[in-house]
């Protein structure tokens, strides 16, 4: 079973639509990050959680560290949103040292 | 602006030729980290370096080859021994003190085709 696991692996949605994006997680974490990657292959980091909830522009993502769950909802969305979502976490390893562990990502397709 | 780059964004090379992958970074992290990212699959592990002139193995180190000798800079090596290098590599870099400072940033990444 992998460590950080996202839902649904792929999403087709129509324009306007509110979206979310889940990621679970198994291990211990100091932080969790989501990405997003275009066509190009390109990588943005869109957030960085510990904790509650962060919002920019039209996205939101929230974290709940009891359930080691967080989610990334996009709000009225658009062509442009079509793209992999990544969800990516900071763990703790034995060592206490970080250690970064990826997702496979959610695929968004958003239909004009 | 601190950041991390990678460089270049697409990268083609004939097969058995080595060709080295740029990872700079401005944000005096200790850790940096690459990793390889293949169609419907998770990106990897390919090595990581905590501190300069300290590096290790991650989950598919074979084929590769990394150096540290500035904190700024991770250069990855794909060589011919790596049977299937067609792939991206990101980079990140993060802080490495057990938690306390979790950032971590990651470059735009770099596709490299083999052809």
């Amino acid at each position: 079973k992998n460590e950080v696991e996202q839902s649904p692996q792929n999403l087709t949605a129509q324009e306007g639509e509110f979206i979310t994006i889940n990621c679970s997680y198994s291990v211990g974490i100091s932080a969790l990050h989501w990405l997003q990657q275009h066509p190009g292959g390109g990588i943005v980091s869109l957030f960085m959680l510990s904790s509650g909830k962060k919002k920019h522009g039209r996205l939101i993502a929230t974290i709940n560290i009891q359930e080691k769950h967080s989610s990334l909802h996009i709000t009225a969305s658009h062509p442009r949103d079509s793209a992999v979502y990544i969800c990516a976490v900071t763990a703790i390893s034995n060592f206490g040292n970080e250690k970064l562990t990826f997702g496979t990502g959610t695929r968004l397709t958003i239909i004009p | 602006d601190g950041g991390i780059t990678q460089s270049p964004k697409y990268l083609f090379r004939k097969e058995g030729q080595n060709v080295t992958l740029s990872c700079e970074q401005n944000l005096n992290h200790d850790a940096m980290y690459w990793y390889r990212q293949d169609p419907g699959q998770g990106l990897r592990l390919i090595y990581y370096s905590q501190i300069v002139n300290d590096f290790q193995k991650g989950d598919i180190a074979e084929g590769y080859s990394v150096s540290r000798e500035k904190k700024e800079s991770f250069p990855l090596t794909v060589t011919s021994a790596q049977k299937n290098p067609t792939a991206f590599y990101l980079c990140a870099s993060s802080f490495w003190t057990g938690g306390a400072k979790p950032e971590a940033f990651f470059g735009q990444g770099t596709r490299l085709t083999v052809v």
